[in-house]
């Protein structure tokens, strides 16, 4: 099946660099994607990253793709503690139609 | 960047009554627009895809008699649930994508609607 994983729960010091770590399932994935969501709120688009890259680097935000591993990996440099949400990692599905299939979130919590 | 605006926030009903969400592309048009459903300290479970103009395509498992999905314009989908019940409390996404092209394939969320049944 298609199954997006991730870590359920993090936890860094303020001023620490966090690492969010997701693990995928469809290797023809096009991009893969990170959200943000705080709580009670729907999802936000943090940064995304195309399937022939191995990194972007987006101000605080870094990605890495493993794709031989089916690996994707978020850094946020100097964590705030307005970092503190869940992140979910999200692949499209190209399997029949097209869809995102989300990971099952993980929750960072950034300590002062 | 594009605005989704889901409506309302929050709406607490009696069992049995039914309740309907709003969701709005305020900038753009959609054609496609996607409704999740997310249980606490859950990830998003997507219910049925919403297409313009044509009838939702629902996942296994969601029933179509309970949730109904009408897309009557490019910038309006509405989620009905049906004579609800305690179980169907939960938080309820929408997410839309720009009519043109896929591009990089991002999805635009509306804020949540957070339905609780008494």
């Amino acid at each position: 099946g298609e199954d997006v994983e991730q870590s359920l729960f993090l936890s860094v010091r303020e001023g620490d660099s966090s690492v969010i770590n997701c693990t995928y399932t469809d290797s023809s994935s096009t991009y893969l994607y990170w959200y943000k969501q705080e709580p009670g709120a729907g999802l936000q688009l943090l940064t995304y990253i195309f399937s022939n890259m191995d990194m972007k680097q987006d101000q605080r935000l870094t990605v890495l793709l493993n794709k031989k591993d089916k690996h994707l990996s978020l850094r946020i440099a100097d964590t705030q503690t307005g970092d503190s949400a869940i992140y979910f990692c999200a692949e499209i599905s190209t399997s029949g139609t097209y869809k995102y299939i989300f990971g099952t979130g993980t929750r960072l919590k950034v300590l002062a | 960047g594009a605005v989704v605006s889901q409506h309302p926030s929050w709406v607490i009903c009696k069992s049995g009554t039914s309740v309907k969400i709003e969701c709005r592309s305020l900038d753009f048009q959609a054609t496609t627009m996607f409704w999740y459903r997310q249980f606490p300290k859950q990830s998003l479970m997507l219910m049925a895809t919403s297409n313009e103009g044509s009838k939702a395509t629902y996942e296994q498992g969601v029933e179509k008699d309970k949730f109904l999905i009408n897309h009557a314009s490019l910038t309006l989908s509405t989620l009905t649930v049906t004579s609800a019940h305690p179980e169907d409390s939960s938080f309820y996404i929408c997410s839309a994508k720009e009519r043109e092209g896929w591009n990089t394939g991002e999805l635009f969320f509306g804020e949540g609607s957070r339905l609780t049944v008494l």
